[in-house]
């Protein structure tokens, strides 16, 4: 079956980076894309931007566009999410999740990890 | 950017009732859009995508309607492991974008 399993809670500091994983499992990893979205305490969810794991093409949000990078490494089967410039603002839960459509982004999920917390605190 | 209202904010119904929570857009989607539930502490699980369309395996007490502005998802018979947050999504536009949530409790 399809799985993400996503890297451990991180803590950081104001200014610092911060990069989790996800690794797929259960699907041809190239075959879909990984989106990454976040959701902040009490907050709604939000969606922060997508690699195709095939094409390496990216999508982000504009309002991550300066400070989010994603990336994958096929041969681990694995997606990156790496934010940069942390705040508190940034303290959430980060999840990857699988897109629907094999070969193209559809832009909704139909597998999600766990998700990861990341603490941004001095 | 679309911004997703959902209604009510917060819902209790008991075991059997019919809930109804409503999903609007602030500009037309057309049909592009997915309910998520999620339940404390864990991952949201997908429900229904295309406005209409039941995800593989997911009970068909659940059922979606709506397209342009609004939409609705309908639990027609509510069941005890239904409680938590319901969230819609609209991926007609980027960025992609959430409700703020529905949270239902079982009385």
């Amino acid at each position: 079956q399809v799985q993400l399993v996503q890297s451990g809670a991180e803590v950081k500091k104001p200014g610092a980076s911060v990069k989790v994983s996800c690794k797929a499992s259960g699907y041809t990893f190239t075959n879909y894309a990984i989106h990454w979205v976040r959701q902040a305490p009490g907050q709604r969810l939000e969606w922060m931007g997508w690699i195709n794991a095939g094409n390496d093409n990216t999508k982000y949000s504009q309002k991550f566009q300066d400070r989010v990078t994603i990336t994958r490494d096929t041969s681990a089967s694995t997606a990156y999410m790496e934010l940069s410039s942390l705040r508190s603002q940034d303290t959430a839960v980060y999840y990857c999740a699988r897109d629907v459509c094999s070969g193209t982004s559809c832009n909704h999920f139909d597998n999600w990890g766990l998700g990861t917390l990341v603490t941004v605190s001095s | 950017d679309i911004q997703m209202t959902q209604s009510p904010s917060s819902l209790s119904a008991s075991v059997g009732d019919r809930v109804t929570i409503t999903c609007r857009a602030s500009q037309g989607i057309s049909s592009w859009l997915a309910w998520y539930q999620q339940k404390p502490e864990k991952a949201p699980k997908s429900l229904i995508y295309a406005a209409s369309t039941l995800h593989s395996g997911v009970p068909s007490r659940f059922s979606g309607s709506g397209s342009g502005t609004e939409f609705t998802l309908t639990i027609s018979s509510l069941q005890p492991e239904d409680f938590g947050t319901y969230y819609c999504q609209q991926y007609n536009f980027y960025p992609l974008s959430f409700g703020g949530g529905t949270m239902v409790e079982i009385k």
